[in-house]
Formats: C-alpha cells, sequence, structure tokens
C-alpha cells in the first residue's frame, strides 16, 4: 500500500532557530514529491518540488532533500520567524501501472504541525 | 488574477439534509479534485474530474455526489447519507503533471 509517513507529528520552536522535518514514503512507482505549507484554515501551498534525479532543492529559508534509495525527504527551515508557524504537508506522486491518467495519483502525508514562538 | 475559489468559508448543516460546495476555477485547467481532510490524517480523496461531463470516486467517496457540466466548476455534495460530515474540504485542480493549486478550503460543520 502507498502510503507516506511524517514525523514530527507536531514540533515547538523558538523564533530564530533552525528544524528539520522528516517524510518517509512507500510509494511505488515514484514521480516527484512536494513539500506544501498550509497555514491554518487555508489551503496548501507549494514551497518545493523534486523528482527522482534531484536531490536537494531550496526556496528561500527553506531547503529540502530527498534520498529516493531510502525513500526518505527532509524539509530544513533555517532561522525560523513566526509566520512560519503552520503544518507542513509532504505529498508524493507516482504513475499507476494501469489506468491510462497521465496526471499521477497523490498520496498526502498526515503533516507536521510547527509553532513558532519568539 | 487566475485562481481556485471555494465558497463558503463557513458551512452547517443539519441533520438530514444535503448542502453542496461551490469550487471554480479559471486557471483553464482540465483536471479537478475534492479532498477531505481530518485533524492528524492527511488529505484524502473523494471525487475527481478529468475532463468535462466525467468524474471518478476517489478513496471515499460514499455519502458524496459531484458534477462537472463546465470546466469551471467543481460541486460537491454533502449527502444525509454522510454520517460523519464534519471536516475541512479541499478543492484543487491542476494541467498534466503540473502541480496541483488547491482553494482555501470550507469548514463543514454539523448542527
Amino acid at each position: 500500500k502507498n502510503q507516506v509517513e511524517q514525523s514530527p507529528q507536531s514540533l515547538i520552536i523558538l523564533e530564530g532557530k533552525n528544524c528539520t522535518l522528516q517524510c518517509n514514503y512507500t510509494v511505488s512507482p515514484f514521480s516527484n514529491l512536494r513539500w506544501y505549507k498550509q497555514d491554518t484554515g487555508r489551503g496548501p501551498v507549494s514551497l518545493t518540488i523534486m523528482t527522482f534525479s534531484e536531490n536537494t532543492k531550496s526556496n528561500g529559508r527553506y531547503t529540502a532533500t530527498l534520498d529516493a534509495d531510502t525513500k526518505q525527504s527532509s524539509l530544513h527551515i533555517t532561522a525560523s520567524q513566526l509566520s512560519d508557524s503552520a503544518s507542513y504537508i509532504c505529498v508524493v506522486s507516482f504513475t499507476p501501472n494501469a489506468g491510462g491518467t497521465s496526471y499521477g495519483k497523490l498520496t498526502f502525508g498526515q503533516g507536521t504541525i510547527l509553532t513558532v514562538h519568539p | 488574477d487566475g485562481g481556485i475559489t471555494q465558497s463558503p468559508k463557513y458551512l452547517f448543516r443539519k441533520e438530514g439534509q444535503n448542502v453542496t460546495l461551490s469550487c471554480e476555477q479559471n486557471l483553464n485547467h482540465d483536471a479537478m479534485y475534492w479532498y477531505r481532510q481530518d485533524p492528524g490524517q492527511g488529505l484524502r480523496l473523494i471525487y475527481y474530474s478529468q475532463i468535462v461531463n466525467d468524474f471518478q470516486k476517489g478513496d471515499i467517496a460514499e455519502g458524496y455526489s459531484v458534477s462537472r457540466e463546465k470546466k469551471e466548476s467543481f460541486p460537491l455534495t454533502v449527502t444525509s447519507a454522510q454520517k460523519n460530515p464534519t471536516a475541512f474540504y479541499l478543492c484543487a485542480s491542476r494541467e498534466t503533471g503540473d502541480e496541483p493549486f488547491f482553494g482555501s478550503g470550507t469548514q463543514l460543520s454539523v448542527l
């Protein structure tokens, strides 16, 4: 069964500190992996997307890594700000062997709730 | 501005009542999706549509219905058969191979 597991479930850090969120997946065949940020009561917004051949991708203070061999990804946040308080969701896309769809199916992790305190 | 709009932001349902959540996009995307989000769980797919007048059941379609009469619109009806409808509902649209864009969500609660 295709699954995406994120850890920790929740995390509290002080403003200015760094943190790392983890994502493990069993999705196969792998297409790409995305990290989304979701503010409370809002829709998710894309931070990064990585394909099989990419190891690292940065977007400002956010840096995502991917190890396709161990099926692990991490999202590192540098110099956290109060506005970083949100849920961070790992989404893995796979391409079904049958069905004819060209869109790829998405499997969502349960998210990590990050709280940044002043 | 291109985007995807969900309405209403908050919705209350009485027992035995059907309610409809609206989702409109002006991104010219062919595919549209409905997801349900519960606390501590990942998004779960309810229904999706890859072309007008066609839609497919997702993982948790029971108690829900959809229509896709126009490319821009993909409304979701939560029927009285859905016994636990309280959740945050997200609509998304995408093009082939592209990332999905999400609406801002509708919080549905039961009175």
